[in-house]
């Protein structure tokens, strides 16, 4: 079975772009949880989805936004990109979004802003 | 807020021998799940144990044991017979019950084996 899945792999912006980051949940999946990760540091929880509703978010600037899917698949979307933006982009699924649920890690997307 | 707290930024341990990271954390909730995950370099975290907080009885996962001490609000991980598949950083997680799937993790403990 595929596990979850992140697009691009690596991205290089500049300070002030725009940029969108996409994730696939594990089949069956209907929570969707995206966290930074910046080097050196633990995953910090930016947003998690849930039948595509947002159960909770952050403590990130709105420059963050997020949204999923009718097919469960989901997109982080950064605006007026800041260097401190900079980091690995981690998103999670899990069945239902019950805190006992085990989340399941994607790959990352390595977000460099210039 | 929940804080997880790792502080042990480091650690090393020959292999075959037993090595124990620590975790504290701070919640005033009382129903809550704790979780060791392991992230190998430029791989993927997983998930290496898990622990409720309602059960008394420590988790064991094959080498993988927990020290969960809820007074106290420590939870530790043991790691017996250390393999050099084991070298990663390790990552404490809290999830509570009045924050959904919301993972609150520490800043990680890197685990050398040395062969």
């Amino acid at each position: 079975d595929a596990g979850v899945t992140q697009s691009p792999t690596h991205l290089i912006k500049t300070r002030g772009q725009h940029v969108t980051l996409r994730c696939s949940p594990i089949s069956g999946h209907k929570s969707v949880s995206w966290y930074q990760q910046v080097l050196g540091q633990g995953p910090q929880f930016i947003f998690q989805y849930y039948e595509k509703e947002e159960r909770g978010r952050g403590n990130f600037p709105d420059r963050f936004s997020a949204r999923q899917f009718p097919n469960y698949s989901s997109e982080l979307n950064v605006n007026a990109l800041l260097l401190g933006d900079s980091a690995l982009y981690l998103c999670a699924s899990s069945p239902s979004g019950n805190p006992y649920n085990e989340q399941f890690f994607g790959p990352g997307t390595r977000l460099t802003v210039l | 807020a929940q804080t997880v707290t790792q502080s042990q930024p480091e650690m090393s341990v020959q292999e075959a021998e037993t090595v124990t990271l620590s975790c504290t954390y701070d919640t005033s909730e009382s129903d809550y799940y704790l979780f060791w995950y392991k992230q190998p370099p430029s791989r993927q975290m997983i998930l290496v144990i898990r622990q409720e907080a309602y059960k008394q009885q420590n988790a064991t996962e094959n080498r993988f044991s927990v020290n969960f001490q809820k007074a106290a609000k420590s939870f530790s991980l043991k790691i017996s017979d250390s393999q050099l598949g084991d070298a990663a950083m390790y990552f404490c997680a809290y999830s509570g019950s009045n924050t959904g799937n919301q993972f609150y993790f520490g800043t990680g403990t890197s685990l050398t084996v040395i062969p």
